[in-house]
């Protein structure tokens, strides 16, 4: 069965500074990943995905996230954090199952990014 | 807006209660998907359709939660019976890939 990890409940970082949020995953098979921002009381946002191709990928408000295959990492990154960026980010990975793609999506526990001035 | 809308946005019963609680989803999206998420957890999957049809219940649906998707456009989530434990924030997606998440239907049973 398909699984992510989040090993931090909270990461602490500085305005300024470079940021990165960890998540491995456990997956049979080519692993579809993806990162989830949720600000408080709000629905999630999808920030950017991995499915095949380049291990650096690019997403959204300057985040990027690095695919690792011999380490089964999709570490979320951004090289400046700002103070807004404080929320509550998820990874997640796409399950497949014998009858195919579901398109559902297996979440870890979640990290929440402190961003201080 | 185009984006996925539920409501309501909040909603407070007391126990034994039925709730329901409704999803537009993006309009050219043929998969819909309901997730619970309780606080300090990450969003659990319940259960989806493709058009009209739910092709997946988790063992979390007991028999007193049903959703349905009549015409394939809009979704319900009916809780039965409401107990402390139904609790949660209940998301629904919808997807022609990835997923996009409305802001979600706050319950809170006393």
């Amino acid at each position: 069965a398909q699984s992510v990890a989040q090993p931090e409940d909270q990461v602490n970082v500085a305005e300024g500074n470079p940021l990165t949020v960890k998540c491995t995953y456990s997956v049979s098979g080519n692993p579809y990943l993806f990162w989830y921002v949720q600000y408080p009381n709000r629905g999630l946002q999808f920030l950017l995905k991995y499915i095949t191709g380049d291990n650096l990928v690019k997403g959204s408000y300057g985040f990027e996230a690095e695919f690792n295959k011999s380490q089964t990492s999709f570490h979320l990154k951004k090289p400046s954090a700002l103070v807004s960026d404080s929320a509550l980010y998820f990874c997640a990975v796409r399950e497949l199952d014998g009858s195919g793609n579901t398109g559902k999506l297996i979440f870890g526990q979640g990290t929440t990014l402190q961003v201080k001035p | 807006d185009t984006g996925v809308s539920q409501n309501p946005r909040h909603k407070i019963t007391k126990r034994g209660q039925n709730v329901t609680f409704r999803c537009d989803p993006i309009s050219e999206h043929n998969r819909l998907y309901w997730y619970r998420q309780t606080l300090g957890q990450g969003p659990e999957f319940l259960t989806y359709f493709q058009n009209e049809a739910q092709l997946e219940k988790s063992r979390l649906l007991s028999d007193r939660f049903s959703a349905e998707r009549p015409k394939g456009s809009f979704s319900t989530l009916e809780i039965q019976r409401t107990e402390q434990g139904d609790s949660a924030m209940y998301l629904c997606a919808s997807s022609s890939g990835e997923l996009f998440f409305g802001e979600g239907s706050r319950l809170t049973v006393l």
